[in-house]
């Protein structure tokens, strides 16, 4: 069964608009991680921003922000006024038993291709 | 510091030869993943371990795919014999316990023809 979702496989958007990209995942532990990586043309995984499933506040990083809601378990990305250079492919990830003596896992959606429009 | 070290970045070769991909994780850290990547299949998770232990290979595709962790410093993906199917490229991530981050490789795009 598919743990982490991503429904929208690509979205297209105008530059200096704010872009959301979709995210649910299906967990039964009560300890996880959730991840957001950028990988643009040349390949590379750049991480952009993880939210414990104990924190409280939503994480955010520089434009990147993560609303987490977790009775719901999801974890959108919010890209705050989009760039040329956000064009990219998108992937959310999770990361399952945090908790000592348990082995950590983590798994990829199929991702998102974001395209910013001039 | 140096970041996770794959290798090599590129490789073509021909159905029916042996492939070895091999990666060099951050110095420390518990946890090492192996992931394929396909335009179809996305990123999967072939296997994992932790502290040189396989955790999780459920994710190898069959039986002509093995990963060995002999020490805390070094990896290997190995296919034998190898298929145009295989064609991918290959990620190798590593990280510690619990971390809110997993530092990837530059990947190995493998070619079979």
């Amino acid at each position: 069964a598919q743990k982490i979702t991503q429904t929208q496989p690509g979205m297209f958007v105008q530059e200096k608009e704010a872009v959301t990209l979709d995210c649910t995942y299906d967990t039964s532990d009560q300890s996880y991680g959730l991840f957001w990586y950028k990988q643009p043309s040349s390949g590379e995984m750049i991480f952009l921003i993880y939210q414990g499933s104990y924190d409280e506040q939503n994480a955010t990083e520089g434009r990147y922000s993560l609303n987490f809601q977790k009775a719901r378990k999801s974890a959108n990305l919010v890209i705050s006024a989009s760039q040329l250079g956000d064009s990219a492919m998108y992937f959310c990830a999770m990361r399952e038993a945090l908790s000592m003596n348990r082995d950590d896992k983590i798994i990829f959606g199929k991702g998102t291709r974001l395209h910013i429009l001039p | 510091d140096a970041g996770v070290i794959q290798s090599p970045r590129h490789e073509v070769t021909e159905m029916g030869q042996e492939v070895t991909l091999r990666c060099k994780p951050i110095s420390g850290h518990d946890y090492l993943f192996w992931y394929r990547q396909t335009m179809m299949r996305g990123l999967e998770l072939l296997i994992y371990f932790n502290n040189n232990v396989p955790i999780d290979d459920s994710g190898m595709p069959e039986d002509r795919f093995s990963a060995k962790m002999p020490n805390a410093s070094f990896s290997t993906l190995k296919i034998q014999p190898s298929e145009p199917r295989d064609s991918a490229v290959y990620f190798c991530a590593s990280t510690p316990q619990g971390a809110g981050e997993l530092f990837f490789g530059e990947g190995s795009r493998l070619t079979v023809l």
